[in-house]
């Protein structure tokens, strides 16, 4: 089984400043990780995804992540961030060649960007 | 595309009556997820089908929940009888085998 842990539930940063999302990961066997965003009363939405190939993965507006392996870690980052990225974002991971996309998610990191 | 189409948005029921819960799919993805999200629990996952079978449940809290997709293209979660503990944001998402969950904008229910 798999598990993610998200252990900061609220990141308060300032507008124009760089930010990490941490998320670290257990798991016996190969994952694939995922961080999706939530935006008030939407559903969650993919940001980007490791599958295999670079660890450093490149996702929409302007966010990426790493994947380490030895420190089962897949942190979110973003250089510079903007009032409209203030939204809760989830890691998540699933079982590497597994038949199915089930997907078991952390408890969320709330990033409040403040001007 | 439509998206994963999920109603109603919004429901409020009193404690002992029946909801359900509907979603459909984008069309041709084969997997089809419920979830349930809360503040003390986040986001579990609740039940999961592919191709309208159902293959794992165990994430279903209890006989109070059932869900049930009758094809390609809908399907429902009932909660019967319902219960206050059972208020939450319930989200269907769809995919294809091998590609990222798509998520509705999710049902948040109210039981009084």
């Amino acid at each position: 089984a798999q598990s993610v842990t998200q252990l900061d539930s609220q990141v308060p940063v300032f507008e124009e400043a760089p930010v990490e999302l941490r998320c670290n990961y257990s798991s016996s066997v190969s994952v694939y990780l995922f961080w999706y965003v939530q935006y008030p009363n939407q559903g969650l939405q993919l940001l980007l995804k490791y599958l295999s190939g670079s660890t450093l993965v490149k996702g929409i507006n302007g966010f990426e992540a790493e994947f380490n392996k030895s420190q089962t870690s897949f942190h979110l980052r973003k250089p510079s961030v903007h009032i409209s990225d203030t939204a809760e974002y989830f890691c998540a991971v699933s079982e590497a060649g597994g038949a199915t996309n089930k997907l078991i998610f952390g408890t969320g990191t709330l990033l409040a960007v403040q001007p | 595309d439509a998206g994963v189409i999920q109603s109603p948005r919004h429901e409020v029921t009193e404690m002992g009556q029946e909801v359900t819960l509907r979603c459909k799919p984008i069309s041709g993805h084969d997997y089809l997820f419920w979830y349930r999200q809360t503040m003390m629990r986040g986001l579990e996952l609740l039940i999961y089908f592919n191709n309208n079978v159902p293959i794992d449940d165990s994430g279903m809290p209890e006989d109070r929940f059932s869900a049930k997709m009758p094809n390609a293209s809908f399907s429902t979660l009932k909660i019967q009888p319902s219960e206050p503990r059972d208020s939450a944001v319930y989200f269907c998402a769809s995919s294809r085998q091998g590609s990222p969950l798509h998520f509705g904008n999710g049902t948040r229910l109210t039981v009084t």
